[in-house]
C-alpha cells in the first residue's frame, strides 16, 4: 500500500522560506513521477510542480504562479520528496499535498498547512 | 489558475442521478488529454474517483461513471447516496500552459 506523509508546514512571514517534506512508503520515489498540489482555504485544487522519474530524466516543471520561487526535489536515499518555497507571498497560504502522478494523481498524502502572514 | 470550468453546485434527492460537467479547451481536453475525476470529502484529501475518462479504480462503486466528448467531460452519479455529498474536481493537462489543470470544483448536495 502506498503511503505519503507530508510535514514541514507552519506559519511564515511574507518573503520568508519554508521546506516541505513528503515521506513515501510502498513506492520508490525515484521510479515515479511526483507532484505537489495545493488548496487555499475554501478554494479549489491547484497544481504546483512536478518531478519526473530518474529514468525519465528527473526534470522539473512548475505552475506559473510559483515558477522561480519554488523548487521540487527528492532524496532517493531517504525516499523523500521536497518542496522548497522561497519568497513566500500571502497568496501561497494553502494546504500542500504530495501526490504520485501518471497522468492522473493516483495517491495523495494528508496534506500540510502553510500559512503566510505577518 | 483553473482552466477547466465546472458548475459550482449540483443537488439531488437520494436515489436520483446527477451529472457534473467539465468544460475545457482545444489545448486541454480537446487536444486529446485524458480527464480524471477526484472526490474530496469534508476535511480530507482528494481521492481518485475516475481515471482516463471512464475508468474506476478498484473500490469505487459502479454508480460513478465518466465520459468525454470534444472539449468537455462529464461525471455521473447514479443512485445518489448521502455519503456522496462532497466536492468533485475534474483534472487534465493543458499544452498551452505546459502543466496539469484542475476544474473549478462542484459541491454535490444530497437533499
Amino acid at each position: 500500500e502506498v503511503q505519503l506523509v507530508e510535514s514541514g508546514g507552519g506559519l511564515v512571514k511574507p518573503g520568508g522560506s519554508l521546506r516541505l517534506s513528503c515521506a513515501a512508503s510502498g513506492i520508490t520515489v525515484s521510479n515515479v513521477w511526483m507532484t505537489w498540489v495545493r488548496q487555499a482555504p475554501g478554494k479549489g485544487l491547484e497544481w504546483v510542480g512536478r518531478i519526473k522519474s530518474r529514468t525519465d530524466g528527473g526534470t522539473t516543471d512548475y505552475a506559473a504562479p510559483v515558477k522561480g520561487r519554488f523548487t521540487v526535489s527528492r532524496d532517493d536515499s531517504k525516499n523523500m520528496l521536497y518542496l522548497q518555497m522561497n519568497s513566500l507571498k500571502t497568496e501561497d497560504t494553502a494546504v500542500y499535498y504530495c501526490t504520485t502522478v501518471a497522468g492522473k494523481f493516483g495517491n495523495w498524502g494528508q496534506g500540510t498547512l502553510v500559512t503566510v502572514s505577518s | 489558475q483553473s482552466v477547466l470550468t465546472q458548475p459550482p453546485s449540483v443537488s439531488g434527492a437520494p436515489g436520483q442521478r446527477v451529472t457534473i460537467s467539465c468544460t475545457g479547451s482545444t489545448s486541454s481536453i480537446g487536444a486529446g488529454y485524458d480527464v480524471h475525476w477526484y472526490q474530496q470529502l469534508p476535511g480530507t484529501a482528494p481521492k481518485l474517483l475516475i481515471y482516463a475518462n471512464n475508468n474506476r479504480p478498484s473500490g469505487v462503486p459502479a454508480r460513478f461513471s465518466g465520459s468525454k466528448s470534444g472539449t468537455s467531460a462529464s461525471l455521473a452519479i447514479s443512485g445518489l447516496q448521502a455519503e456522496d455529498e462532497a466536492d468533485y474536481y475534474c483534472q487534465s493537462y493543458d499544452s498551452s500552459l505546459s502543466g496539469y489543470v484542475f476544474g473549478t470544483g462542484t459541491k454535490v448536495t444530497v437533499l
